[in-house]
């Protein structure tokens, strides 16, 4: 079954935009990342964030955590058509003992960047 | 070269046939995972391995098995496959680092396009 739900579905914006992502989940976790994907390829992790952080940036992008409404959002700030591409979260349950396994993904944000 | 690869790219067979998609990693991490992804889909998982004698079902593996080789190499098998396999097939790894605190993303290969006619 899913656990994250990725909100919008797709998502068009022009180049030097901001574009926001939000993923929600429903059971306790002991971490949420986001992955990329260009079409067809593997995933390409972005970002991790722990249950215990609220906030977290990595050059363009920042993911925010929210536990209480178990949800999170992911901004590209800036975005270049390179950015292209679908994004997905990916939780790692809490009853997994937080080692990195098992991670539940969502269906994916597809975001195209108009140049 | 690829930290995590995987052979073959794309595979078209029909149904009944065995199937078997290999991974290798240079990455030296212990765990390995297979997921499958469906168009509108997210990725599920399908079996993962923290090392060579420890292998575990995912959430979709009924028609699936898997052999872990070595700690480099990981297969899937399709024993006979049908044609709701047909899916794109990925292949990750990742660390598992808990003394240091220090956790990282997986690691997904290229992926398998796998058509099951």
């Amino acid at each position: 079954s899913q656990q994250g739900e990725e909100d919008p579905q797709a998502l068009s914006i022009q180049e030097g935009e901001n574009a926001t992502m939000n993923c929600s989940y429903k059971t306790s976790i002991n971490n949420l990342q986001w992955y990329r994907q260009n079409s067809g390829r593997g995933l390409v992790h972005l970002i991790l964030i722990r249950s215990n952080e609220r906030e977290k940036h990595s050059g363009r992008l920042r993911v925010t955590l929210d536990t209480s409404k178990k949800s999170s959002s992911l901004l590209i700030t800036a975005s270049r058509a390179a950015d292209t591409a679908s994004y997905f979260c990916a939780t790692d349950p809490h009853n997994s003992g937080g080692s990195n396994y098992k991670l539940t993904f969502g269906k994916g944000t597809l975001l195209t960047v108009n140049p | 070269d690829a930290d995590v690869t995987q052979t073959p790219r794309n595979r078209i067979t029909k149904t009944g046939k065995r199937i078997m998609l290999e991974c290798s990693q240079t990455k030296g991490h212990d765990r390995m995972y297979w997921y499958r992804q469906d168009p509108g889909l997210g990725l599920r998982l399908i079996y993962y391995s923290f090392d060579v004698k420890d292998i575990n079902k995912g959430e979709i593996s009924d028609g699936y098995s898997v052999s872990r080789q070595a700690q480099a190499k990981f297969s899937l098998s399709l024993e006979s496959a049908i044609p709701n396999q047909t899916a794109l097939y990925f292949c990750a790894t990742s660390d598992f680092t808990l003394t240091s605190g220090t956790l990282e993303g997986q690691f997904f290969g290229p992926g398998t396009r796998l058509t099951v006619l």
